[in-house]
């Protein structure tokens, strides 16, 4: 069974404060994994695919990267409107069309 | 824009009803899904399809029904055989695997 846990579950960054969020994962034949932001009350909004390990994707203050066991989100120097929480998802090769595993989501708050 | 769109915002059911949640999409998409998200549970599977007139159980199908009878919609039923429908209900699509699913707004339902 295809398995996706994401760390730490919330985070509080001071505006400026880099930090990092974790996305480990098991699954049997990796298709690709996904990671998704998503706002109080709204659905998740694509950030980023990765497609094999040490394939590195960048957007504005966001990057990620993947291994064979797990996957970062980088922050950069975090801005207020960086608030949301971060969906990290798998999908395998085998069975269930294209279903997507998700993780429980990491709550990032950043202050002024 | 090419977007999906998820009405209503929000929903009330009373006991022994059944209730419709919409979804329709003009991206073209094949495939399109329902999950549904929990608090502190990652989003889960409820119904796919992958091709018109075409529809597979996700992970947690009992108590809810679907149809595609047009490219662009995938509506959900909710019976009254959900015992527990309270919870933000989300469709997606896409194009093919390997690809990222792209999220509605969701729908709220909640039991009156």
């Amino acid at each position: 069974e295809d398995q996706v846990t994401q760390s730490p579950e919330a985070l509080r960054l001071q505006e400026g404060e880099s930090s990092s969020l974790n996305c480990s994962y098991t699954v049997s034949g990796l298709r690709g994994l996904f990671w998704y932001r998503q706002d109080p009350g709204k659905g998740p909004e694509f950030l980023f695919t990765l497609y094999s390990a040490g394939e590195e994707k960048e957007k504005e203050r966001l990057k990620a990267t993947l291994t064979k066991k797990e996957s970062f989100l980088h922050i950069t120097a975090p801005k207020p409107e960086d608030s949301a929480t971060y969906l990290c998802a798998v999908q395998a090769f085998t069975g269930g069309g294209n279903k997507l595993t998700f993780g429980t989501g990491t709550q990032l708050k950043v202050e002024l | 824009d090419g977007g999906i769109t998820q009405s209503p915002k929000y929903l009330f059911r009373k006991e022994g009803q059944n209730v419709t949640l919409s979804c329709e999409q003009n991206l073209n998409h094949d495939a399109m899904y329902w999950y549904r998200q929990d608090p502190g549970q990652g989003l889960r599977l409820i119904y796919y399809s992958q091709i018109v007139n075409d529809f597979q159980k996700g992970d947690i199908a009992e108590g809810y029904s679907v149809s595609r009878e047009k490219k662009e919609s995938f509506p959900l039923t909710v019976t009254s055989a959900q015992k527990n429908p309270t919870a933000f209900y989300l469709c997606a699509s896409d194009i093919q695997g390997g690809q990222p699913q792209h999220f509605g707004d969701g729908t709220r339902l909640s039991i009156l």
